[in-house]
C-alpha cells in the first residue's frame, strides 16, 4: 500500500525558509523510474508544480521559483525534503508531495493528503 | 514553460447532464496528458492518463480525448458525486497544470 504524508511547519514568517518534509511507504525511491515531486496550491486556487526528485538523484524544479527551492531525498529513511527560501505571504497555500512514474506512468498517481501553510509575521 | 489553457473555469449542469471540459496547450504535446480529480479539502485524484486512458477504477463515464494541443473531458451523465473541481496537467516538459474547473450541481 503507497502512501505519502507531509509534514513541517503550519506557520512561517516572511523570509524564513520553509522545511517540509514527505515521508512514504509502499515504495522505494531507489527503484529505477520512481519520483517523488512536490505541488502546491493555494487557497481558492489552482495547483503548480514546484519540484521532482529522480530515482538516480537527478532534481528538476519550476522554472518561476528554482532559485528558492532545494529538494532532497535520505533513500534509507524513505523521505523527500523541499526546502523554500525567503517565504513571502503569497507563498500561503497546502503543499502536497506525490509519486510519479517515469517512463511507463507519467502521472502522479499518489498523493499525501497536503500540509497548509501560512506565511504570516 | 507550456502554458495549459483550461475552459470553462466553472459550470453548473443537472444529473444526467453530459459535461465537456476543454484543455489547450501553448504548443504540442503528444498525448501527454493527465486529468485530475479534487474535492473539497482532498487531494487530486488521477482520473485519466495519456489524454484518454481511463484509470483502474475510475466509471465509466468519465473520458477524455484529444492529442496535440487540444484536449476534452467529458463526463457523459453527470453524478452527484461528481461534484469537484477538475485539473488538466501536462507532462511533455516539466509539469504545469490547467486552472481548473469548477462543476457544481444546478
Amino acid at each position: 500500500q503507497v502512501t505519502l504524508r507531509e509534514s513541517g511547519p503550519a506557520l512561517v514568517k516572511p523570509t524564513q525558509t520553509l522545511t517540509l518534509t514527505c515521508t512514504f511507504s509502499g515504495f522505494s525511491l531507489s527503484t529505477s523510474g520512481m519520483c517523488v515531486s512536490w505541488i502546491r496550491q493555494p487557497p481558492g486556487k489552482a495547483l503548480e508544480w514546484l519540484a521532482r526528485i529522480d530515482w538516480d538523484d537527478d532534481k528538476y524544479y519550476s522554472t518561476s521559483l528554482k532559485t528558492r527551492l532545494t529538494i532532497s531525498k535520505d533513500t534509507s529513511k524513505n523521505q523527500v525534503v523541499l526546502t523554500m527560501t525567503n517565504m513571502d505571504p503569497v507563498d500561503t497555500a497546502t503543499y502536497y508531495c506525490a509519486r510519479i512514474r517515469i517512463g511507463s506512468h507519467n502521472y502522479f498517481d499518489y498523493w499525501g493528503q497536503g500540509t497548509l501553510v501560512t506565511v504570516s509575521s | 514553460d507550456i502554458q495549459m489553457t483550461q475552459s470553462p473555469s466553472s459550470l453548473s449542469a443537472s444529473v444526467g447532464d453530459r459535461v465537456t471540459i476543454t484543455c489547450q496547450a501553448s504548443q504540442d504535446i503528444s498525448n501527454y496528458l493527465n486529468w485530475y480529480q479534487q474535492k473539497p479539502g482532498k487531494a487530486p485524484k488521477l482520473l485519466i492518463y495519456d489524454a484518454s486512458n481511463l484509470e483502474t477504477g475510475v466509471p465509466s463515464r468519465f473520458s477524455g480525448s484529444g492529442s496535440g494541443t487540444d484536449f476534452t473531458f467529458t463526463i457523459s451523465s453527470l453524478q452527484p458525486e461528481d461534484i469537484a473541481t477538475y485539473y488538466c496537467q501536462q507532462y511533455d516538459n516539466l509539469p504545469t497544470f490547467g486552472g481548473g474547473t469548477k462543476v457544481e450541481i444546478k
